[in-house]
């Protein structure tokens, strides 16, 4: 079974817009980490926000949030205010335990942002 | 300046080549990652080296062989490649341990094309 699914392979967004990239993960821990990354097409993969398991309070960095619902598995990202360079891959990411070496990667969502 | 510096940036190799994919960082890291990026594929964790030593082998092909000489160079020496192995490879650096919220830093990769 997949651990981490990204079902949205592409997304369009208008400039000024928010947009939510959808995110659900599998896990029988009880300590893990969820992550997202952004790719542009350059090719680095940049970290952007991360929520941990046992984190009550949404992540927010800037314009970036995690809409966290354990219970439902899921770790959506929320960019507001969308801006042309935001157009790129959207990774979600998660790391099971406190100290394991291995992330597990989605598929990844394509994000093009439309003046 | 990402931390983590890939060379080469692209290479094209026939399959009877042998060639090496070089790494660095300078973060003080003591875990660093190679990672395969396909198209339409999650990321695939190919090697882990944790305090220089390989911890984790996801049964890659004897034809990728990866080095670490100390904790800021990592390589990946490929040769008899075959034209699936075309790519984008990612190599990554992260601190041991208890993770708290570090992800990976990631280098912008080598574009590799087998022909």
């Amino acid at each position: 079974a997949q651990k981490i699914t990204q079902t949205q392979p592409g997304m369009f967004v208008q400039e000024k817009e928010a947009v939510t990239l959808d995110c659900t993960y599998d896990t029988s821990d009880q300590s893990y980490g969820l992550f997202w990354y952004k790719q542009p097409s350059s090719g680095e993969m940049i970290f952007l926000i991360y929520q941990g398991s046992y984190d009550e309070q949404n992540a927010t960095e800037g314009r970036y949030s995690l809409n966290f619902q354990k219970a439902r598995k899921s770790a959506n990202l929320v960019i507001s205010a969308s801006q042309l360079g935001d157009s790129a891959m959207y990774f979600c990411a998660m790391r099971e335990g406190e100290t394991g070496n291995q992330f597990y990667f989605g598929t990844g969502t394509s994000l093009t942002v439309i003046p | 300046e990402t931390g983590v510096t890939q060379t080469p940036r692209h290479l094209v190799m026939g399959m009877t080549n042998k060639k090496s994919l070089k790494c660095e960082q300078h973060l003080g890291h003591n875990a660093m990652y190679w990672y395969k990026q396909s198209a339409k594929k999650p990321l695939e964790l190919m090697f882990v080296y944790s305090l220089e030593e390989r911890v984790e082998n996801n049964s890659v092909p004897s034809r990728f062989s990866p080095e670490c000489p100390n904790s800021s160079h990592l390589f990946l020496h490929l040769h008899t490649l075959q034209p699936e192995d075309s790519a984008l490879y990612l190599c990554a650096s992260s601190p041991t341990g208890a993770w708290g919220t570090y992800g990976y830093t990631f280098g912008s990769g080598t574009r590799l094309t087998v022909v």
